[in-house]
């Protein structure tokens, strides 16, 4: 079983809906969590860090489940520009080097 | 948010050459530094962890000898592809983390670079 796993998609929604990803880990002394935002040809950037208590940034709603083990994300009103793949990340848990899932790609459609 | 630079943005090269790719955290000190590689329509992939002072640490598979790394200042670390061959050819990212020695949630949010696109003839 991988460390961290994404549905690697594609999502393709319209505009205007909304759309939720899910990412599993494996390892239950992880610690830290995140997911980021990576457009074609260009670096991941920080979208949100997830706590447990869960985080809501404008449209975006992130929450983490530890009893089962995953975070999620969670898009309103989905707009053209959210077209990208979400990579989560999931560090700690006795090691330091953050682990990458393989990322879930969004297209907003007109 | 903590910003980080790579130097130069993209390179075309022969093969056989060696190529150096700078990683710089601006306005943090990091401590650690982590360099991936991504293929097209791939995931990122770990390459290696850069320490400040010491060795760094490689992933399986990842030859130490063709990737060098130097981590020489706590707010620079380099990666030298060796003898660069077509197949080296990728998006090369580096990663930093701002590093309070506290703890906090902070501590660990990855910073990337805008990478480095080498094209190996």
């Amino acid at each position: 079983r991988k460390e961290v796993e994404q549905d690697p998609g594609p999502f393709n929604v319209p505009e205007g809906a909304t759309v939720a990803f899910n990412c599993t880990y494996s390892n239950s002394a992880s610690q830290s969590f995140f997911w980021y935002r990576q457009d074609c040809r260009k670096e991941p950037k920080l979208l949100m860090s997830v706590y447990s208590s869960g985080n809501e940034d404008g449209r975006f709603t992130a929450q983490l489940n530890r009893a089962s083990q995953y975070i999620s994300l969670l898009i309103r009103d989905s707009k053209l520009s959210d077209s990208a793949t979400y990579l989560c990340v999931v560090n700690g848990g006795g090691s330091y080097i953050p682990t990458f899932g393989r990322g879930t790609s969004l297209i907003v459609h007109p | 948010g903590a910003v980080v630079s790579q130097h130069p943005s993209w390179v075309i090269c022969k093969s056989g050459t060696s190529v150096k790719i700078e990683c710089r955290s601006l306005d943090f000190q990091a401590t650690t530094m982590f360099w991936y590689r991504q293929f097209p329509k791939q995931s990122l992939m770990l390459m290696a962890t850069s320490n400040e002072g010491s060795k760094a640490t490689y992933e399986q598979g990842v030859e130490k000898d063709k990737f060098l790394i130097n981590h020489a200042s706590l707010t620079l670390s380099t990666l030298t592809v060796t003898s660069a061959h077509p197949e080296d050819s990728s998006f090369y990212i580096c990663s930093a983390s701002p590093f309070s020695g506290g703890g906090g949630r902070s501590t660990d949010t990855q910073y990337f670079g805008p990478g480095t696109r080498l094209t190996v003839l």
